[in-house]
């Protein structure tokens, strides 16, 4: 069974740093491509952050790049996305979600529960 | 990319036939998916490039549309499809519209 464990949210200062991150299981993590998606409360979705197979490739929503920093160890099965800088419109649920594969990309088929972060004095 | 989803919200009868669109502010050929989302819950995929049906999703929903128009259409309503729709393209980036509450009467 696709498991997606997020952890590492929590409330930060304005301008302070958090890692999240993204542990995955039953799947072979090495051969799927992954992603951040976020939800500020009561809000829509937003795509955040995206990392290849290898971890070569990574591309970010324009909200976010420059402080955010999306990684991951395929050793350890597991996705992080380093975020500095945070501002209090940072404030959302982080989902890790995973791409389709098999040739598939930027479908995301399978989603973790979420961690919450909250940005705030 | 932008992705303009309407209406915002509807409210139907079970039984009815529902449907909702996504239009993109360029073209995206059938980089359209769509998801399902229900309070506190992650989202779920329901179709990808435009029309493909994702395993395990019933076959009352279905999806068309190309180029920058596209439709998610319920039919048959079911009391168990109370949620919040969106629209992802993934033809450059990725981004969502903006979401469709379907609601039941």
């Amino acid at each position: 069974e696709v498991q997606l464990v997020e952890s590492g949210g929590g409330l930060v200062q304005p301008g302070g740093s958090l890692r999240l991150s993204c542990a995955a299981s039953g799947f072979t993590f090495n051969t799927y491509e992954m992603n951040w998606v976020r939800q500020a409360p009561g809000k829509g979705l937003e795509w955040v952050s995206y990392v290849s197979r290898s971890g070569t490739t990574l591309y970010y929503a324009d909200s976010v790049k420059g402080r955010f920093t999306i990684s991951r160890d395929n050793a350890e099965n597991s996705l992080y996305l380093e975020m500095n800088s945070l501002r209090a419109e940072d404030t959302a649920v982080y989902y890790c979600a995973r791409d389709l594969g098999h040739g598939y990309t930027g479908i995301f088929d399978y989603w973790g529960q979420g961690t919450l972060v909250t940005v705030s004095s | 990319i932008q992705m303009t989803q309407s209406p915002s919200t509807l409210s139907a009868s079970v039984g009815d036939t529902v449907t909702i669109t996504c239009r993109a502010s360029q073209y995206i050929s059938t980089y359209l998916n769509w998801y399902q989302q229900k309070p506190g819950k992650a989202p779920r995929l329901l179709i990808y490039g435009a029309s493909t049906l994702e395993s395990g999703v019933p076959s009352r929903f279905s999806g068309s549309g190309s180029g920058t128009d596209f439709t998610l259409t319920i039919s048959s309503l079911q009391n168990e499809d109370c949620a919040t729709y969106y629209c992802q393209q993934s033809f450059s980036m990725r981004t969502f519209g903006q979401g469709t509450k379907v609601e039941i009467k």
